[in-house]
């Protein structure tokens, strides 16, 4: 089946630093591969995505690479600020057929600070 | 600027009472989800419509939820009766289902507190 597996958080970092949240999948086909970012009171917004192996997502400094051959998407930034404290979710959409095409599946989540 | 719509944000109810969510998806999305949010269980899939129809409500407890499109523009979910373990943030989401994937634009969310 599909699933996904991300990091435990919380992540505590200080201004500046790298920040790595690990994310790997399992999924019976070649699905679309998706970071979405959950600020304080509001609701999931994309933050990047890949639809195939070896395509590098980009956004807002953030950086995910889609390798099949280690089924992971990793999110990455060199700089972390403080007004990227939120909770970020990898999460996996299914091409496969019948009910499961185009559904999402989701990590746990991993919550991040950052400190000034 | 679309969005999709959640009403309303917050809700308080005493058990046993009918909750009923209500969702408005983006104009010409053909996929609407809705998703349960809880610090214990994350986020959850509850159900899934494609073109209105319902392809995937097996993680909504039967016996007092139940999921709708009455058309293309509204999608409800409601909880009867009411319970303090359905205290959750619900979320609707919809997208266009492409040959590449969904990708899912999410409303604000509910916040159901059921005292």
């Amino acid at each position: 089946g599909n699933s996904v597996t991300q990091m435990e958080g919380p992540v505590t970092l200080s201004e500046e630093a790298f920040l790595t949240i690990n994310c790997t999948y399992t999924a019976t086909g070649y699905p679309s591969l998706f970071w979405y970012v959950q600020y304080p009171g509001e609701g999931l917004q994309l933050l990047l995505k890949a639809t195939k192996a070896d395509d590098k997502g980009s956004n807002k400094g953030f950086e995910a690479t889609y390798r099949k051959e280690t089924t992971s998407f990793h999110l990455e930034k060199g700089s972390v600020q403080v007004s990227d404290s939120a909770v970020y979710f990898c999460a996996l959409s299914d091409h496969g057929r019948g009910s499961t095409l185009g559904r999402l599946y989701f990590g746990r989540g991993t919550q991040l600070t950052v400190w000034p | 600027d679309a969005r999709v719509t959640q009403t309303p944000r917050d809700k308080v109810t005493e058990m046993g009472q009918e909750v009923t969510m209500r969702c408005q998806p983006i104009l010409g999305h053909n996929t609407v989800f809705w998703y349960r949010q809880t610090m214990m269980q994350g986020l959850e899939l509850l159900a899934y419509f494609r073109n209105r129809a319902p392809l995937d409500d097996s993680g909504m407890p039967k016996d007092r939820f139940s999921a709708e499109m009455p058309d293309a523009t509204l999608a409800t979910l409601k909880i009867q009766p009411s319970e303090p373990r359905d205290s959750a943030v619900y979320f609707c989401a919809s997208g266009a289902q492409r040959r590449d994937g969904t990708e899912a634009f999410f409303g604000q969310g509910t916040r159901l507190t059921v005292v």
